[in-house]
């Protein structure tokens, strides 16, 4: 079993809709957790970062931890064409200079 | 300002090419990463350096070899690559501490023929 599991997609949706990103990961030692952007050909751009369990707001992203479940999400508010992108969820314990990331969700905003 | 730069950003070279690839960072991050990424994967790490003294190293083959000139600039010495070395080269920096934000920059695509 990968550390941290992520559906790949794709996903589709129309503009404007509520979009739901979601992970699962195994070890319990993870305390940060990211979420990263990357449009086709171009490097990860790092969206959301939080520590623990709790939410984080950031304009129409909210990231979403919680660490009884293992459960990470990313919720986009108001989706845009501009979002569409591969999602790639990360984890690490802090103990190292290590993430561990999920395999990534293409999403499609469709105008 | 959170920029990390690469160049160049396409490079095409035969498997008897000698190339480096380079990455630079303003941000006095103190750590500095190469990932590899192959289409529809995660980034792979290879590298990381922690105040320019290389400090993970994730068996990657000779043929690659990392190299650190100051706090700024991260290189990657390639040599007698294979086709299957074809893939996006990351660079990424963060502060020193493990816990830290990664920030990438935008890679350069390598192609081996």
């Amino acid at each position: 079993q990968k550390e941290v599991e992520q559906d790949p997609g794709p996903l589709s949706v129309p503009e404007g809709a509520i979009v739901s990103l979601n992970c699962t990961y195994s070890n319990s030692a993870f305390q940060y957790f990211m979420w990263y952007r990357q449009y086709s050909r171009k490097g990860p751009e790092l969206l959301m970062y939080t520590y623990s369990s709790g939410n984080k707001e950031d304009g129409r992203f909210t990231a979403q931890v919680d660490k009884s479940s293992k459960y990470i999400s990313l919720f986009i508010r108001d989706s845009q064409p501009s979002d569409s992108a591969t999602y790639l969820c990360a984890s690490s314990d802090g103990s190292n200079y290590k993430l561990t990331f999920g395999k990534g969700t293409l999403l499609t905003v469709n105008p | 300002d959170t920029e990390v730069t690469q160049t160049p950003k396409h490079l095409v070279m035969g498997m008897t090419n000698k190339k480096s690839l380079k990455c630079e960072q303003h941000m006095g991050h103190r750590a500095m990463y190469w990932y590899k990424q192959k289409a529809k994967k995660p980034p792979e790490l290879m590298f990381v350096y922690s105040y320019e003294k290389l400090s993970i190293n994730e068996s990657v083959p000779s043929r690659f070899s990392p190299e650190c000139p100051n706090s700024s600039l991260l290189n990657l010495h390639l040599h007698a690559l294979q086709p299957e070395d074809s893939a996006l080269y990351l660079c990424a920096s963060s502060q020193v501490s493990g816990i830290d934000r990664q920030y990438f920059g935008p890679g350069t695509r390598l192609t081996v023929l």
